[in-house]
């Protein structure tokens, strides 16, 4: 099982481009979370996808959008890139958002850097 | 007041040693809590899940919860220059993760 799994692993653009963050995962999770990780912030939710066919924002979701395509698949769109959004981005997963359940596991990452 | 606060560090042990991280949290009705590791340039591995107030070990690790105080801690015992990474607490609220900013851990030879 490879887990979740992320692409591109590293992203350059400039401002005003968009582009789209791929997640895949294998483990049959029905929850999935995409985070943004900046220096001195931690790690912060943008959007999470409590089960197939629902999306909800998390704490930082201005200028993204997220498709949860199937099962496997939660996808996550900058529309119009800001150097504000240069940061390392994750998506985790976890069986459920229940307690007990509710380990998250997460891919790779991938660097985007905007300029 | 931040959500789920650690102390940023860097802790220093040396080799051998036991080092405690620690974490407090604010949503009393909080009822999971997880302890990541993270290396330089990684994503975060989960190493600990409690659920429950008191201990739970797992090889050199040991979580503990105090839900009264709003406290989880870890423990690794004989640390090891491997043990050397970034160590997040997460508290679950709602079905959504909480995190801390991470404790960074230095075990020296």
């Amino acid at each position: 099982n490879a887990g979740v799994t992320q692409t591109p692993k590293f992203q350059v653009l400039k401002t005003g481009q968009s582009m789209t963050l791929q997640c895949a995962q294998d483990m049959n999770h029905n929850s999935m979370y995409w985070y943004r990780q900046d220096p001195g912030m931690g790690l912060r939710l943008i959007y999470y996808s409590a089960s197939e066919g629902t999306t909800d924002k998390g704490e930082v979701p201005n200028g993204y959008n997220v498709s949860r395509l199937n099962k496997r698949e939660f996808s996550l769109r900058l529309e119009s890139a800001a150097p504000s959004q240069t940061s390392v981005y994750f998506c985790a997963s976890s069986r459920t958002g229940r307690v007990g359940s509710n380990e998250q596991f997460f891919g790779p990452g991938t660097r985007l850097t905007v300029l | 007041q931040k959500e789920v606060e650690q102390n940023s560090g860097p802790l220093s042990v040396p080799e051998g040693a036991i080092a405690s991280l620690n974490c407090t949290y604010s949503d009393r009705v909080s009822q999971s809590f997880f302890w990541y590791r993270q290396y330089s340039g990684k994503s975060p591995e989960l190493i600990m899940s409690i659920y429950s107030n008191g201990d739970k070990e797992d090889g050199r690790f040991t979580a503990q919860l105090n839900k009264a105080s709003q406290y989880v801690s870890l423990l690794i015992r004989d640390s090891q220059p491997s043990d050397s990474a970034t160590y997040l607490c997460a508290v679950d609220q709602g079905g959504k993760l909480i995190f801390g900013q991470g404790t960074e851990l230095s075990v020296k030879p």
